[in-house]
């Protein structure tokens, strides 16, 4: 099992250049979740998805928009790249009803935005 | 404000010498508190979950206690390769999930 896995793993983008991260998890998770980890402020939950098709929003959701049209699968967009989205950015995924709520995560997609 | 403090920001310690990380949190409806483990440029791993006041949970030298409040990570006669960034995280109500800002663990040999 690979787990959960990003790509890319570093990206440089020019400000309003456009991109889509991609997460995949091989373990029939169906709660999958996109955080940004910026110093100092911990890991802030951006949107997450219960299931396949379904998707809702964090706690900082503006700017980024999400996909969820397979299961193993949860695409993170960004339609016009601002400088203030620089930042490292996980994706996690948790089974629905394993009695616990512990998070799997990857291994991060570092984004700088110039 | 839903909240979850943890502290010190950085601890150094000799190999050896136990301490406790702390994570107050001040939401409602919680449902569990999670410990994580942070390396340098990795995705956190997953540490421990405590669901109830007076729940205690130990792996290796650490130990995770949890209050109605605040919990605490008990390290044991650390070890260099423990140095890590520890995270703290509440899951409440239905989907919320809020993190800590962690503290930064570096043990000196």
């Amino acid at each position: 099992n690979a787990g959960v896995t990003q790509t890319p793993k570093f990206r440089v983008l020019k400000t309003g250049q456009s991109m889509t991260l991609l997460c995949a998890q091989d373990m029939n998770h169906e709660y999958m979740y996109w955080y940004r980890q910026d110093p100092g402020m911990g890991l802030r939950l951006i949107h997450y998805s219960v299931g396949e098709g379904t998707t809702a929003k964090g706690e900082v959701p503006d700017g980024y928009n999400v996909s969820r049209l397979k299961k193993q699968n949860f695409l993170l967009g960004l339609e016009s790249a601002a400088p203030s989205q620089t930042s490292v950015y996980f994706c996690a995924s948790r089974p629905l009803s394993s009695g616990s709520y512990e998070q799997y995560f990857g291994p991060g997609t570092r984004l700088t935005v110039t | 404000e839903d909240q979850v403090t943890q502290s010190p920001e950085a601890l150094r310690l000799q190999e050896g010498e136990s301490s406790s990380l702390n994570c107050s949190y001040t939401v409602s409806g919680l449902r569990g508190l999670f410990w994580y483990r942070q390396d340098p440029g990795k995705g956190p791993e997953f540490l421990f979950t405590l669901y109830s006041a007076g729940e205690e949970k130990e792996k290796e030298r650490l130990k995770a206690t949890l209050t109605k409040k605040e919990s605490f990570l008990h390290i044991t006669a650390p070890k260099p390769e423990d140095s890590a960034t520890y995270l703290c995280a509440v899951h409440y109500n239905n989907n919320d999930m809020r993190f800590g800002a962690g503290t930064r663990l570096t043990v000196k040999p």
